[in-house]
């Protein structure tokens, strides 16, 4: 089974621009999960999406912003960049319900530089 | 809400030196628990899981162990290499439908 893959593995983006990131699931999991994770901060929770729902959501601001598709790929959007928002963007997908919801495997990530 | 409380680090060893790394919950009901280790440049790779109490999980020489009564779930394992130098994440999964990430212990195994 192929594993979650994230692209592009590598950005650069200038202060103000927009950004959006893809993942693809692990087939057959309907839950992805995004998450940021900078020295500084560690790893923190975006949201989540469900059977093309946002069902959790983290401290972000509105900046951020996902969305998943009828085959469970999501993408992730950030909108006006700031210099912090340089960080590796992490997306886990996992199967969402039943036994096993919660196993959750990670993608290799994104790493944005903002500049 | 849930929470994930994880030993600070680094934690620096020596090669074949015991391992425990620490780490404590509070959770709503009867959450899954699980132990992630992240290698330098790499995503998150799931380590080892447990469902429910008393339950072992182990994988590569690692175990842990699901205390209720202590709320618990330490990372252990007998003899650490070189090769084991990663960012260990504690993490619980099941309430409010979410999973919940410890902050991460770095663990550095000299020869």
């Amino acid at each position: 089974k192929a594993g979650v893959t994230q692209t592009p593995r590598y950005l650069i983006k200038t202060r103000g621009q927009q950004v959006t990131l893809s993942c693809s699931p692990i087939s057959g999991h309907r839950s992805v999960s995004w998450y940021q994770q900078t020295p500084g901060q560690g790893l923190q929770f975006l949201f989540e999406y469900f059977s093309e729902t946002q069902r959790n959501k983290g401290n972000f601001p509105g900046r951020f912003s996902g969305r998943q598709f009828s085959n469970s790929r999501s993408e992730m959007n950030v909108s006006t960049l700031e210099l912090g928002d340089s960080a590796l963007y992490l997306c886990a997908s996992s199967l969402g319900a039943g036994q096993g919801a919660y196993e959750q495997y990670f993608g290799p990530g994104t790493r944005l530089t903002v500049t | 809400g849930d929470s994930v409380t994880q030993m600070e680090g680094p934690v620096t060893l020596s090669e074949e030196a015991f391992l425990t790394i620490n780490c404590t919950y509070t959770a709503t009901g009867y959450p899954s628990l699980f132990w992630y280790v992240q290698y330098p440049g790499e995503g998150l790779q799931l380590l080892l899981k447990a469902t429910k109490a008393d339950d072992k999980g182990s994988n590569k020489g690692f175990e842990a162990t699901y205390r209720k009564e202590t709320t618990s779930f330490h990372l252990e394992k007998g003899s650490v290499q070189v090769s084991d130098s990663a960012v260990y994440f504690c993490a619980l999964g099941g309430g409010y439908q979410k999973v919940t990430f410890g902050t991460g212990t770095k663990l550095q195994v000299i020869p």
